[in-house]
């Protein structure tokens, strides 16, 4: 079945340490993001990207890097430049720009620091 | 600016019952998109519903409806005789050229659901 995979489903950070979350998509999908929760808001992007080797900062991507080497995957990097990463993070990709089109989600990374 | 309210933090219904989540939305554009998504204890949220702006058709699909009023800017969902399966977070959604978010999408905070049997 075609789809996202978001690994791991929990993941603890430890003080100064960078931690990548990982995101695979074997839709065909060109466009990737990452969303951040906290509990009670609404989905915040922090980043995305809509064709390998390309992406754009969202609303809230300090403290957060990506890479998009392949078309499949999109992971994200969360740094210790990031003071506050508890949250529950979403992947999710598109067929093309997030404009008009839905979007199709992983079951997310729930991210606490130790 | 863009900005979708969903007032509703959390609504509490018996099993059966018809239940109305509200979202409303502003946003400067003519044409634009508006979106639920269902986001059940699993987490992975759950593509519902898209409507675009030059379409004021209310749509049924089962036990769920959706009434689009652009002259209150509301978009609203409707569950007929609810089901514990139900139970989730509801987010509503707008997408529009000028841009609320990076990406031109913008979400509500979301309502929890819950359908008690």
């Amino acid at each position: 079945d075609g789809g996202i995979t978001q690994s791991p489903k929990y993941l603890f950070r430890k003080e100064g340490q960078n931690v990548t979350l990982s995101c695979e998509q074997n839709l065909n999908h060109d466009a990737m993001y990452w969303y951040r929760q906290d509990p009670g808001q609404g989905l915040r992007l922090i980043y995305y990207s809509q064709i390998v080797n390309d992406f754009q900062k969202g609303d809230i991507a300090e403290g957060y890097s990506v890479s998009r080497e392949k078309k499949e995957s999109f992971p994200l990097t969360v740094t210790s430049a990031q003071k506050n990463p508890t949250a529950f993070y979403l992947c999710a990709s598109s067929t093309s720009g997030p404009y008009n089109e839905k979007l199709f989600f992983g079951s997310g990374t729930q991210l606490s620091v130790l | 600016a863009q900005k979708v309210t969903q007032a509703q933090t959390e609504i509490s219904v018996v099993e059966k019952e018809d239940v109305t989540l509200d979202c409303v939305y502003e946003t400067r554009d003519t044409t634009y998109y508006l979106f639920w998504y269902k986001q059940p204890p699993s987490g992975e949220l759950v593509f519902l519903i898209r409507r675009n702006s030059f379409d004021e058709q209310n749509e049924i699909s089962g036990r769920y409806s959706w009434n689009f009023q652009k002259s209150t800017s509301s978009f609203n969902f409707t569950i007929t005789a609810s089901q514990v399966v139900d139970s989730a977070v509801y987010f509503c959604a707008l997408s529009d050229p000028s841009g609320g978010g990076a990406d031109g999408l913008t979400f509500g905070k979301g309502t929890h659901l819950i359908i008690q049997p």
